[in-house]
């Protein structure tokens, strides 16, 4: 089983401010099948960037994904106060799929 | 545009059977991994069990949840189902049909209690 490990576990920031989150896989993730959702409280967890790297329909630009086989980081230009939420990262390229823990970003 | 929607009953006594269906709407299911993932209060996301047809069905489970679980589909109605037996506390949830990555249902809390 791939275990994806999110640093930090929580980010505090301001709105404008620049975050970065970080996903690391205990082995490769195959052809980076490697998504990163935003998920705000009472709702589904929505998909921004997938595989690794592209914005899905919908996602703003200030939204970037970069990395490869086993470190992958998810970068927000400019914080909005939507993007104040937790974050996961989740592996299908190998069964089970699996998420990681999760990084909240909240409100300096 | 795809939408999903789960349904089922909110409230399942322990050691009973926890059965929800997830309908597809705006779509066919085509060939998409049809999955079930959970979500216990205040954790992350648990990958349950997946589902496609391409000819054959081709099913994958979590192992860690494996001997309890079973998932199905029926095209003709563009449902897919799961089943997950013998329920304790601890998988009292928020449970989403997804179709992975992209499409998830709004999710429904199934809380495991007598």
């Amino acid at each position: 089983e791939i275990v994806l490990t999110q640093s930090p576990g929580t980010l505090s920031l301001s709105p404008g401010d620049r975050a970065t989150l970080s996903c690391r896989a205990s082995q490769s993730v195959y052809n980076n099948y490697l998504a990163w959702y935003r998920q705000k409280p009472g709702q589904a967890p929505r998909l921004l960037i997938y595989p690794a790297s592209n914005r899905a329909t919908g996602t703003p630009d200030r939204f970037s994904g970069s990395g490869s086989g086993t470190d992958f980081t998810l970068t927000i230009s400019r914080l909005e106060p939507e993007d104040f939420a937790v974050y996961y990262c989740q592996q299908h390229g190998s069964s089970p799929v699996t998420f990681g823990g999760g990084t909240k970003v909240e409100m300096k | 545009q795809l939408q999903l929607q789960e349904s089922g009953p909110r409230l399942v006594k322990p050691s009973e059977t926890l059965s929800l269906t997830c309908t597809v709407s705006g779509g066919s299911i085509g060939v998409n991994y049809c999955s079930w993932v959970r979500q216990p209060p205040g954790k992350e996301p648990e990958w349950i069990a997946h589902i496609s047809y391409s000819g054959n069905t081709k099913t994958d489970y979590n192992p860690s949840l494996k001997s309890r679980v079973t998932i199905s589909l029926d095209t003709s109605k563009n449902q897919f189902s799961l089943r997950l037996d013998s329920v304790t506390a601890a998988d009292t949830a928020v449970y989403y049909c997804a179709l992975i990555p992209s499409v998830w249902g709004q999710g429904t809390m199934v809380t495991v209690s007598s």
